[in-house]
């Protein structure tokens, strides 16, 4: 497709799993971005890659939060030792630019993690 | 602590009527962009404005930053029922890490 894909589009997990949330950004795009969204909320940053780099991942909530881009393609967000806290919509955007003025942000359909 | 203010939190007026949105920080932004997000889907890109005091307008809709690029609004003409949506502003600081607002629910009665 040409937008950008995450998946799985919902995990429903127990307390204390690992879960990794994918995604697959535009092809070409240079920079990913990382966010996680409460219902009816803004976008809370968590990270954000240019090529394979991971360029500031300060919005991360803690250690068990981590983040990779090992080709400057697919991303994928690890989250260990689920948390019931952790639950919410974790969105992926991409975007053309890596430098200067940032340019548009196109956001996937988010991942929907339920931690129960 | 959040980094950009967006105002009023929720909005629910009448087809026809004009309405203002405000997003303000007290940091200084490179640049600013507004978005729209409809239920289900992610934030689509309405605008970008880098210069202070720049002022776009898309249709019915006049965005503009503010001289010391602290902030920005976003104003609304004839408000019609396909307005309806979280309306969320992003600034970017430093080497483009993007944040956004809390954003402004907008409804728009037939």
């Amino acid at each position: 497709g040409a937008g950008v894909s995450q998946s799985p589009r919902y995990k429903v997990t127990k307390r204390g799993q690992d879960v990794a949330l994918r995604c697959d950004p535009i092809s070409g795009h240079v920079s990913l971005y990382w966010y996680r969204q409460a219902l009816g909320q803004g976008p809370e940053f968590l990270t954000y890659f240019n090529y394979e780099a991971q360029q500031d991942k300060s919005g991360l909530p803690n250690d068990r939060f981590s983040a990779e881009r090992p080709e400057g393609s697919i991303s994928t967000l690890t989250i260990q030792r689920t948390e019931q806290r952790d639950s919410a919509m974790y969105r992926c955007a991409s975007s053309l630019r890596s430098s200067g003025n940032t340019g548009e942000l196109f956001f996937g359909e988010g991942s929907r993690l339920t931690v129960l | 602590t959040q980094l950009l203010e967006q105002s009023p939190q929720f909005l629910s007026i009448q087809e026809g009527e004009n309405l203002t949105v405000y997003c303000n920080s007290s940091s200084v932004f490179s640049s600013l962009q507004w978005y729209r997000q409809e239920p289900g889907e992610g934030p689509v890109l309405l605008v970008t404005v880098v210069t202070g005091g720049e002022v776009k307008k898309l249709k019915r809709l006049t965005f503009q930053f503010g001289d010391a690029r602290k902030d920005s609004s976003l104003h609304i003409t004839a408000a019609q029922p396909g307005d309806t949506g979280l309306y969320l502003c992003a600034g970017a600081k430093g080497a483009q890490k993007l944040v956004f607002g809390q954003g402004t629910r907008l409804t728009i009665n037939p």
